[in-house]
């Protein structure tokens, strides 16, 4: 597609259920990023997908957090037995590139984000 | 640790009037750096960026940013503000040192006055 895709853009679900939230990234982004943004906060790192290669889940805040991403594109990230200080907006951004000096422009493309609304 | 500090959460200025955003980084291996910004309801958009070569660069909408290495510093500045320049404007940075990472600061609401 022509830019990051998310979905849902909203969702309000309630404390303890599971919710999935969807990325699409641009198509030949070998990078995938997902972030936190709650108010008032900057934004979070939570997780980041390069390729083939391990995810970083450092930012992960809990193990009620898991993201994947099949076949190097798609992206979901779950979040089980939903708290309410989970409620946020979940960014998602992708890159056609790692950054590294002479190699590619390093820009992050940003999705518009879906915001979740835990009850 | 390397951080990205924006001082002020929230900027007034009256239509018309300079904007200038604060960013200062801390990292021991200058990053590249980024200013974005977020319309409400919407996700980031690059306004501009420096990696490397000349330290005044020029982005999006009249704004502009200089990289001072001295002052580690990447303050965001456009001359005349404007009614559609509202919004939510994040610096990051983004480290070089055999990592992929991207620190972002905590944002400015820049608020334009009529």
């Amino acid at each position: 597609g022509a830019g990051v895709s998310q979905s849902p853009s909203n969702k309000v679900t309630e404390k303890g259920k599971d919710v999935e939230l969807r990325c699409d990234p641009i198509s030949g982004h070998t990078a995938l990023y997902w972030y936190r943004q709650s108010l008032g906060q900057g934004l979070e790192f939570l997780i980041y997908f390069q390729g083939n290669s391990a995810p970083d889940k450092s930012g992960l805040p809990s193990d009620r957090f898991s993201a994947e991403r099949t076949g190097g594109s798609v992206s979901t990230l779950t979040i089980q037995r939903t708290q309410q200080e989970d409620s946020a907006v979940y960014l998602c951004a992708s890159s056609q590139r790692t950054l590294s000096r002479g190699a590619g422009t390093g820009e992050l493309f940003f999705g518009e984000g879906s915001r979740l609304t835990v009850l | 640790a390397q951080s990205v500090t924006q001082l002020g959460s929230h900027v007034s200025v009256s239509e018309g009037a300079l904007v200038l955003l604060r960013c200062n980084y801390s990292s021991s291996v200058p990053p590249y750096l980024f200013w974005y910004v977020q319309y409400p309801n919407q996700g980031l958009q690059l306004l501009l960026k420096y990696t490397t070569g000349a330290t005044l660069v020029k982005g999006i909408n009249g704004f502009e940013a200089e990289f001072k290495k001295s002052e580690t510093s990447f303050h965001l500045t456009k001359p005349s503000a404007h009614m559609s320049d509202a919004a939510e404007y994040f610096c990051a940075a983004g480290l070089t040192s055999g990592t992929y990472k991207y620190i972002f600061g905590t944002g400015t609401r820049l608020k334009v006055l009529a």
